[in-house]
Order: C-alpha cells, then structure tokens, then sequence
C-alpha cells in the first residue's frame, strides 16, 4: 500500500518548536519530500531526505528514519507566518516514481 | 530561470464546458506531474507525463480527462463536459529527471464549475 500518516492538525506558541511526524510503509521507497503550503497557494518545497539522519535548514530541519518508515519535520523559533499546512510526500520506483502525498497537518501557530 | 507557469489562475466553466489547464515546466525539466486538490484536503495524483509520453495516468478518471505534454509547448490537462465535482485546484509540478532531487509546483488553476 501507499499509506502515509500525518495528524490532522497541531497547535503551537510562538517562538516554541514543533515537530510534525509522518509515518509511511518502506516498500519501494526511495524518498521523502516535505512541502509547506498556505491556504489558497500552492505547495513549496521544503526539503528532500534520502539518507537517514537529520538535515537542518536554517528554522526548519527534517529527519528520516528509513528502516522504521519515519519522517519528521521540526520548526524552531515559531513565527505566525508559519501557520500552514505541511505535506509530506514519498517518491519511490515501487510508486511510480511520482509524489504520494499524505493529508497534510494543518499548524496553526498563536501569538 | 523562471519556475513552474500555470495559466489561467483562475477559470470558471459552466457545467459541460470544456476547461483546458496549461503548465510550463521549469526551464531544464521534462517531467510534469499533474494533482488535484479539494478544498481543506490533501494533494491527489492524477498524470505524470514526460516530453510526448505518458508515464503514469493511474489517478486520472476514465472518462472526460485527458492530458498531453507535446514536444514544443506547455502540458496540457483537458477536462471535457465539466460538472460542478470537478470545481478544485489543479497543481502541476516539475523535476528535471526521475524525482531524486527536488520537484517544483506551479501556483495552481483554481477551477470553478457554476
């Protein structure tokens, strides 16, 4: 199957760290895509994992566990501005080597 | 280098209308990938598509859908006789090659059936 899980939603303080988790089933995989996409626009790119470990982007870093079928993305220093939904996505030959998304989690950051 | 162009932004069809979505891949990228997205849920895959060749059409209806990406020009997504359940967003994305790297979205046509 293509299952990949996300919470549906998550609520944070600013200036505090969350941490989005996506699970998915490891057959066929090859890698995994994190998008940030606020409502009415399109989806942007935020990071791509292959190896395992933890891969920082300035307030947002992402981790790949690849035999437990684990991802996270971890936001530091929340702003309001970050306020989104997060989509995770896997791509791999078993899956026809496109995007498969999960739902999404919706983070709504206060003040 | 001008990312991923998808026109119109908007577009509004009377039910069994014809709609025509286009999308220009980033300069460099020969594989286009089509999702349709309803309001407040998740990205679906509908077509994946390479320079005259379709890869993957898997999420596409069978019926009154069809897409192209021609050797000269942008991918096109065509909806024939449209009805109100085709009303979402229609997101196109790029990668250069097969997805190892990065893939880049377009800012959707948000089509609306009345």
């Amino acid at each position: 199957g293509q299952n990949i899980d996300q919470p549906t939603e998550m609520t944070a303080t600013e200036g505090a760290i969350v941490q989005i988790n996506c699970t998915y089933q490891t057959s066929g995989f090859n890698g995994l895509f994190w998008y940030q996409q606020h409502a009415g626009e399109a989806p942007t790119f935020l990071s791509y994992n292959v190896l395992d470990g933890l891969e920082e982007k300035g307030r947002f870093s992402s981790f790949l566990s690849r035999s437990k079928g684990y991802s996270y993305l971890l936001l530091k220093e929340l702003q309001m501005k970050d306020s989104a939904s997060y989509l995770c996505a896997k791509v791999g030959r078993e899956y026809g080597n496109k995007l498969v998304f999960g739902a999404g989690t919706i983070l709504r950051v206060k003040s | 280098n001008a990312g991923v162009m998808q026109n119109p932004r908007h577009l509004v069809r009377r039910r069994g209308q014809e709609a025509r979505l286009r999308c220009s891949p980033m300069k460099g990228h020969s594989h286009v990938y089509w999702y349709r997205q309803l309001p407040e849920e998740g990205l679906k895959f509908m077509v994946y598509l390479q320079k005259e060749n379709i890869i993957d059409e898997s999420g596409m209806p069978k019926e009154r859908f069809s897409a192209e990406f021609p050797k000269e020009g942008p991918s096109i997504l065509r909806i024939q006789q449209v009805v109100r359940g085709d009303s979402a967003a229609y997101f196109c994305a790029s990668s250069p090659q097969v997805l190892n790297t990065e893939a880049f979205f377009g800012q959707g046509t948000r089509l609306t059936v009345v």
